[in-house]
């Protein structure tokens, strides 16, 4: 499957707690997404790299989250200091760098719990 | 403000043609609109994607007016497959930055 993977599919973590999160891209794409959904909304943007470079953070990144993609290949988000408001589906998605015309390929996400 | 609309739900029955209209006053210029379609636990699947007037492809069309505030996603002859939340996804521009925004989801439910 040459499709975009999520790993872990689940987490669940106590409040406090740091987790990381691995994204792998299609390999030929060089724009990656992270999108954060909860329950009965629409994914929301977090950032997004092309190839190695964080281009864009949405003021929902707060400074507990960090993501890189070392060498512009997968990507990890990180967590620090879990709060239940974390609590969501993360999403990421990938696509060829083509202006505007953006046709993203997202994974399955992973699920975090925080209890 | 940058916001897209959606209709919370529709319902249907299988054959019907649905149509599923999406409002973005302020989408941004050159930017292309995109609707996914995504099934519970699922990531979001691409539908189609279009920037003015009419698109189609083999699962569905999309028409955009001259003034693209909004959009609307068809869907021929529906089947019970089809129930899903259905997005449209546009490109704002925000205090100076490029914003990509999802609709809040137009929940669809094919009956038989």
């Amino acid at each position: 499957d040459t499709g975009v993977s999520q790993d872990p599919r689940h987490k669940i973590t106590k409040r406090g707690q740091n987790v990381t999160f691995r994204c792998d891209p299609i390999s030929e794409h060089n724009r990656l997404y992270w999108y954060r959904q909860t329950l009965g909304q629409g994914p929301e943007f977090l950032t997004y790299f092309q190839n190695e470079a964080q281009l864009e953070k949405s003021r929902l990144l707060s400074d507990r989250f960090s993501a890189e993609r070392p060498k512009g290949s997968f990507s990890t988000l990180e967590i620090q200091r879990t709060e239940q408001g974390d609590s969501a589906m993360y999403l990421c998605a990938s696509s060829e760098r083509s202006g505007r015309r953006y046709e993203q390929y997202f994974g399955p996400g992973t699920r975090l719990t925080v209890t | 403000l940058a916001k897209t609309t959606q209709p919370i739900s529709m319902d249907s029955y299988e054959g019907q043609e649905v149509n599923i209209t999406c409002s973005h006053n302020n989408i941004a210029t050159n930017d292309y609109i995109t609707w996914y379609q995504q099934f519970p636990s699922q990531g979001p699947r691409f539908i189609i994607q279009g920037y003015k007037t009419k698109v189609t492809n083999e699962v569905a069309s999309l028409f955009i007016p001259a003034d693209r505030k909004s959009s609307t996603l068809s869907l021929p002859r529906v089947s019970l497959s089809d129930t899903a939340v259905y997005y449209c996804l546009v490109g704002f521009v925000m205090d100076s930055s490029y914003k990509l925004i999802f609709g809040s989801g137009t929940r669809l439910l094919v009956r038989p």
